[in-house]
C-alpha cells in the first residue's frame, strides 16, 4: 500500500531533550516536506527537500533540523525542544515538487513540557 | 514575507446550500493553488487544485476559480452535504519553481442537516 508513515504518533517530552520524528514514504517520491499545524495558524512549512541532494528552509525552520540521506526517509530533528514547539506535525511527499498532490502522513502530536 | 490570507475562518451552512471560501496571495509569481480538506482527527487530503494558466476548474460539486490580476482564488462547494463538514485549507506555491508552499489559516465548514 502506497503511504507516508510517521513515528512516533504521540510524544511527550521535556525541554531540552533531543528528539527525532521519523518520516518514510514508499512511493519513490522525490519531494518531501515537514509542516506544523497550530490552531488559527493553518499549516506552516518547516523544511522541504526537492530530492536527496537538496533540502531547504520553509517558513518556520528555527529550532529544527532535517536530513535526507535516502530518498524514502526524511527525519525531523529537534535538538533542544522548547514548549513553543508543542504542535501537530505532518510529513508529506509528492512525486517531484509541491506543485502536485502532496500525500500526508498521519501526523505526530508533540507536547514539550 | 510571502503570505496567504483565507476567509472566513468559520462557515456554517444548511445542507443543500452553497459554500464559498476565499484566499488571497501575495507572490505574483505563484503558479499553483491547491485546496486540502482535513476531517476531524485526520490528515489533510487534496480535493482540487488549479494552475495559473487556467481560470476555473470543476470536479463534480466543487470548483475553484482563480483571478491572477487580483491575486485571489476561491473554493465553491455546491449542494453541500454533512460529510463536507471539515477544515479546508488553501495554499499557494512560492515562485514559479522551488519547494515552498504556503497555506492559509483554514476554514472550518459546518454543514447542518
Amino acid at each position: 500500500e502506497a503511504q507516508v508513515t510517521q513515528n512516533p504518533r504521540y510524544l511527550i517530552t521535556v525541554t531540552g531533550k533531543k528528539l527525532t520524528v521519523t518520516c518514510s514514504q514508499n512511493m519513490n517520491h522525490e519531494y518531501m516536506s515537514w509542516y506544523r499545524q497550530d490552531p488559527g495558524l493553518g499549516l506552516r512549512q518547516i523544511y522541504y527537500s526537492m530530492n536527496v541532494e537538496v533540502t531547504d528552509k520553509g517558513d518556520v525552520p528555527e529550532g529544527y533540523k532535517v536530513s535526507r540521506k535516502e530518498k524514502r526517509n526524511f527525519p525531523l530533528i529537534l535538538e533542544s525542544p522548547s514548549p513553543n514547539q508543542t504542535s501537530l506535525y505532518f510529513c508529506a511527499s509528492s512525486p517531484d515538487s509541491p506543485r502536485e498532490t502532496q500525500y500526508f502522513g498521519p501526523g505526530t502530536r508533540l507536547l514539550v513540557l | 514575507g510571502e503570505n496567504v490570507e483565507q476567509h472566513p475562518s468559520t462557515l456554517s451552512v444548511q445542507e443543500g446550500d452553497s459554500a464559498v471560501i476565499k484566499c488571497t496571495y501575495s507572490d505574483s509569481a505563484s503558479n499553483y493553488f491547491p485546496w486540502y480538506k482535513q476531517e476531524l482527527g485526520k490528515r489533510p487530503q487534496l480535493i482540487i487544485d488549479i494552475r495559473s494558466n487556467v481560470g476555473e476548474k470543476k470536479d463534480q460539486r466543487i470548483a475553484v476559480t482563480l483571478n491572477k490580476t487580483a491575486k485571489h482564488f476561491s473554493l465553491h462547494i455546491t449542494e453541500t452535504q454533512p460529510e463536507d463538514s471539515a477544515v479546508y485549507f488553501c495554499a499557494a506555491s512560492i515562485g514559479n519553481q522551488g519547494g515552498k508552499l504556503i497555506f492559509g489559516q483554514g476554514t472550518e465548514l459546518s454543514v447542518k442537516p
